[in-house]
């Protein structure tokens, strides 16, 4: 079983384009990660989320809307896609607490082309 | 601005050889660093991490070590192998419950048979 599964893993779109990534975790972890890897390995945290409240919301574009139905799913849609939305996006689970909230489980990622 | 600066970018050694990826950082309310390794369409794993309470964590072939008044941090492995062919990132967490990883830029390491 995948503890952090991201679907779809590749997703080949045109520009101005709305689209979405959806990840689920069956490890139980009270909290989601939204990365992006830029062409250069760049791994940059874009939104946090614990049990389904938004935490960590770094300066992302307004075109970027997650959404956490629930502690075990946080997905990503985003509008109007640009060319520089092209990249690798990685989902990402952990539980929070001491001791705890700092090892990260990484999906394998959606590689996301913007044509 | 780049928290934790890592280098080098790249690296090749031979089998058996010891690379070691060096990361530094600022931000004293840094509590935590971890190392993910990150194989080509795969998301990172974490590797190892250590606390800057001790200078040095060893697991297996892997050793991190700590230089806390340096602000700097870095990976060791020791006989290498083909196998540990793979970007590695260093990554550093602010404590206060604070869940943000900030990770370096990354290293390719090549390990020739």
């Amino acid at each position: 079983d995948t503890a952090v599964s991201q679907t779809p893993k590749y997703l080949v779109t045109q520009m101005g384009n709305d689209k979405s990534i959806k990840c689920e975790q069956n490890l139980g972890h009270d909290t989601m990660y939204w990365y992006k890897q830029d062409s250069k390995k760049f791994l940059k945290i874009m939104f946090s989320y614990n049990n389904k409240e938004l935490i960590i919301n770094e300066t992302v574009p307004n075109r970027f809307s997650p959404k956490s139905p629930d502690k075990a799913h946080l997905n990503l849609h985003i509008n109007s896609l640009e060319l520089g939305d092209s990249a690798v996006y990685f989902c990402a689970s952990s539980q929070s607490g001491q001791g705890f909230g700092e090892k990260l489980f990484f999906g394998s990622g959606t590689q996301l082309s913007v044509l | 601005q780049q928290q934790v600066k890592q280098s080098p970018q790249s690296l090749i050694v031979q089998k058996g050889g010891i690379p070691i990826i060096n990361c530094a950082y600022e931000n004293t309310a840094f509590d935590y660093f971890p190392w993910y390794q990150q194989f080509p369409g795969k998301g990172p794993a974490l590797l190892i991490a250590i606390r800057p309470d001790v200078s040095e964590k060893k697991e297996g072939r892997f050793t991190i070590s700590f230089n806390k008044s340096a602000k700097q941090f870095s990976l060791h492995i020791m006989d290498s192998q083909p196998g540990d062919s793979a970007t590695y990132f260093c990554a550093a967490r602010a404590g206060g419950g604070s869940e943000k990883l900030v990770f370096g830029k990354g290293t390719k390491l090549t390990v020739n048979p």
